[in-house]
């Protein structure tokens, strides 16, 4: 089955305490993108890769990293997580190219609270 | 500013009635797609229907179709025969292709409620 998957699904963490979400996807997609979601806001792009030698902030990229070592998975790490950090965070994969739609396949979701 | 607007926080109807979400968009760039995605109380991100912008012909999806008017920048979604399973929360997305980068635009959202 064609999916996107993250772990962990709910996350409750203190202030400071590195945490990394995993994120891959099976449909061999070179695009790949995280967003966070907050209540009247819709979602936000924190990150994006375009394929495994790049990638590139979004919108809201501060106290967040990302690596893209294989194709597959690309993780979202918060190296020192804060309060405002608390959100819903989805992972999104996506052809590229003349031929694609450029629809996002998002994962189920990521629901964080930092403390 | 690239930006997308849904100006109804909040809708509600009967089963089976038609109801209209409304999306504005703004955007000076000239290639883009148009989106509806569907989040049940899961909070799964759903594709609903997309719309090429350069394509004139509204996109219909079963019971699902959409009124695109580009010149007014209007990407309004129609549910027909609305179900009490369509109840969710509806974004309007937009996205960008600039030199290869895909850049996603949500709306708000729209809570849609059908009542039995």
């Amino acid at each position: 089955e064609a999916q996107v998957t993250q772990n962990p699904r709910y996350l409750i963490t203190v202030t400071g305490k590195k945490l990394t979400v995993t994120c891959s996807q099976n449909m061999n997609h070179e695009y790949m993108s995280w967003y966070r979601q907050d209540p009247g806001l819709g979602l936000r792009q924190i990150y994006y890769s375009m394929n495994v030698e790049v990638t590139d902030k979004g919108d809201v990229p501060e106290g967040y990293k990302v690596s893209r070592k294989e194709k597959r998975n690309f993780p979202l790490i918060l190296e020192s997580p804060s309060p405002n950090q608390t959100s819903l965070y989805f992972c999104a994969s996506s052809l590229t190219g003349l031929a694609s739609s450029y629809e996002q396949y998002f994962g189920p979701g990521t629901r964080l609270t930092v403390t | 500013a690239q930006t997308v607007t849904q100006s109804q926080p909040e809708m509600s109807v009967q089963e089976a009635e038609t109801v209209t979400l409304s999306c504005t968009y703004d955007t000076s760039e000239n290639n883009y797609y148009l989106f509806w995605y569907k989040q049940p109380p899961s909070r799964q991100m759903i594709l609903v229907i997309r719309q090429e912008a350069y394509k004139q012909q509204n996109a219909t999806e079963n019971r699902f179709s959409v009124n695109f008017q580009k010149a007014a920048k209007s990407f309004s979604l129609k549910i027909s025969d609305s179900q009490l399973g369509d109840t969710a929360m509806y974004f309007c997305a937009f996205i960008l292709i600039i030199q290869g980068a895909q850049k996603l635009v949500f709306g708000q959202g729209t809570r849609l409620t059908i009542n039995p």
